[in-house]
């Protein structure tokens, strides 16, 4: 495998299911970040790690939960999702040298298409 | 309020002739810039960046023009080809002091469509 990988790349979940949804880089990279596509609107940035540490949580609401257990791999728990949480979920990877001033360009998955009934 | 915008939905070329995609941008402390193709199905595929300290970066048919006074950046691809119709997203980033690790704002993206 190379570069970002999500599984899986479809889920159909009820809104009292839980479910997990799971990143894997293999760049080498230190941080980590969730972004979520919705219909007609920007890459909405949900979470971003940095050295396994959440650096960022952009107001996103609890039934969404991060995991960073080692650089390599991130995990998104949901529960109680709502239909509006369908959206496509990206993960990327980058290089964060941000305390040495040194922009890394970060890198994508495929997404995982979500659709909440 | 959004901080990067891409006015234009969409973009239809003929094959060979150039594509001209732009974004506009309201935040001057923003200091690094990209660009993203993306095709249905996939994640976006990184094309090409520019750091705030140039005005041009060019790679293969790809080019980078940034205006900073205007807070104006536009994607050059010469020649167009049909392979070239995806989404494209422009983005920017800031470096405030560490503060801001790898903190990407997008546009709404530009649906480009290249005719044969």
């Amino acid at each position: 495998e190379t570069g970002v990988t999500q599984t899986p790349r479809h889920l159909v979940m009820g809104m009292t299911n839980k479910k997990s949804l799971k990143c894997e880089q293999h760049l080498g990279h230190n941080a980590m970040y969730w972004y979520k596509q919705s219909a007609k609107k920007p890459l909405e940035l949900m979470f971003v790690y940095s050295l396994e540490e959440r650096v960022e949580n952009n107001s996103v609401p609890s039934r969404f939960s991060p995991e960073c257990p080692n650089s390599s791999h991130l995990f998104l728990h949901l529960h109680t999702l709502q239909p509006e949480d369908s959206a496509l979920y990206l993960c990327a990877s980058s290089q964060d040298r941000s305390r040495g001033g040194v922009q890394e360009t970060q890198y994508f998955g495929p997404g995982t298409r979500l659709l909440v009934l | 309020d959004q901080q990067v915008k891409q006015n234009s939905p969409s973009l239809s070329v003929q094959e060979g002739r150039i594509s001209i995609l732009n974004c506009d941008y309201t935040n001057s402390m923003f200091d690094y810039f990209l660009w993203y193709k993306k095709y249905p199905a996939e994640g976006p595929t990184f094309l090409i960046s520019i750091s705030s300290i140039k005005d041009k970066n060019e790679d293969g048919r790809f080019t980078v023009f940034l205006n900073k006074s205007a807070k104006h950046l536009s994607l050059h691809i010469v020649p167009s080809q049909p392979g070239d119709s995806a989404v494209y997203f422009c983005a920017a980033s800031l470096n405030a002091g560490g503060t801001s690790y790898g903190k990407l704002t997008f546009g709404q993206g530009t649906i480009l469509t290249v005719h044969p």
